[in-house]
């Protein structure tokens, strides 16, 4: 099983941050990740796809990198709306797997 | 516009069963494989089962093999999930996610196995 590492589980932002979400696999997933999104109430909306493809319609303010291992969700200039868990899926290995998450606060 | 509902869940003893179902729409449901997965209350994500869009491959994991059955009635646009011998662990809230590269899920039902 493929075991996915994500940090940190909690992050609180000033609205302008850059914030950095991390996910580590524990073997080579080439770029089957993909990262959502969730609010309260709401089901998950995926954001970033095959690693660093955003998905049409959500703000070029997220961005996504990585590939083999290691993989960053990145949001730039951080809005009030963006309060949200996070999380990454690996969908290269049966049985896929999820990171723990991170949620995410807005000063 | 794609949508997934999900229902069928509540509360059962433990050793029961349950099915789940989830309604398709917004997209040809017959063309696309799809998943179910669960969230336990304070856990993570748990990816639980995947069907292929002609129901030829399924894959389980462990946690839930020789219990739980995946299906799909393309005709009626609909995902189900059969579950047996519930356990107090298996109390979560279950999703169904389309496609192989899961882009869409749906709100989610909630399953509680307690006596």
């Amino acid at each position: 099983e493929t075991t996915l590492t994500q940090s940190p589980a909690f992050m609180s932002a000033t609205p302008g941050d850059k914030v950095n979400i991390s996910c580590k696999a524990s073997q080579d997933i080439d770029d089957d990740m993909n990262w959502y999104q969730q609010k309260p109430g709401e089901a998950a909306i995926l954001i970033i796809q095959e690693a660093t493809t955003l998905v049409p319609g959500i703000p070029p303010r997220f961005s996504g990198s990585g590939y083999g291992t290691d993989f960053t969700l990145t949001i730039n200039n951080i809005e009030s709306e963006d309060v949200a868990y996070y999380f990454c899926l690996q969908h290269d290995k049966i049985p896929y797997t999820f990171g723990q998450g991170t949620k995410l606060e807005i000063k | 516009e794609v949508q997934l509902v999900e229902s069928g869940g509540g509360l059962v003893q433990p050793g029961g069963s349950l099915r789940l179902s989830c309604a398709a729409s917004g997209f040809t449901f017959s063309s696309y494989s799809m998943n179910w997965v669960r969230q336990a209350p304070g856990k993570g994500l748990e990816w639980l089962s995947y069907i292929s869009s002609d129901s030829t491959t399924i894959y389980y994991v462990d946690s839930v093999k020789g219990r739980f059955t995946i299906s799909r009635d393309n005709a009626k646009n609909s995902l189900y999930l059969q579950m047996h011998s519930l356990r107090a662990e298996d109390t979560a809230v279950y999703y169904c996610a389309r496609a192989a590269h899961v882009d869409y899920w749906g709100h989610g039902t909630l399953v509680t196995v307690s006596s």
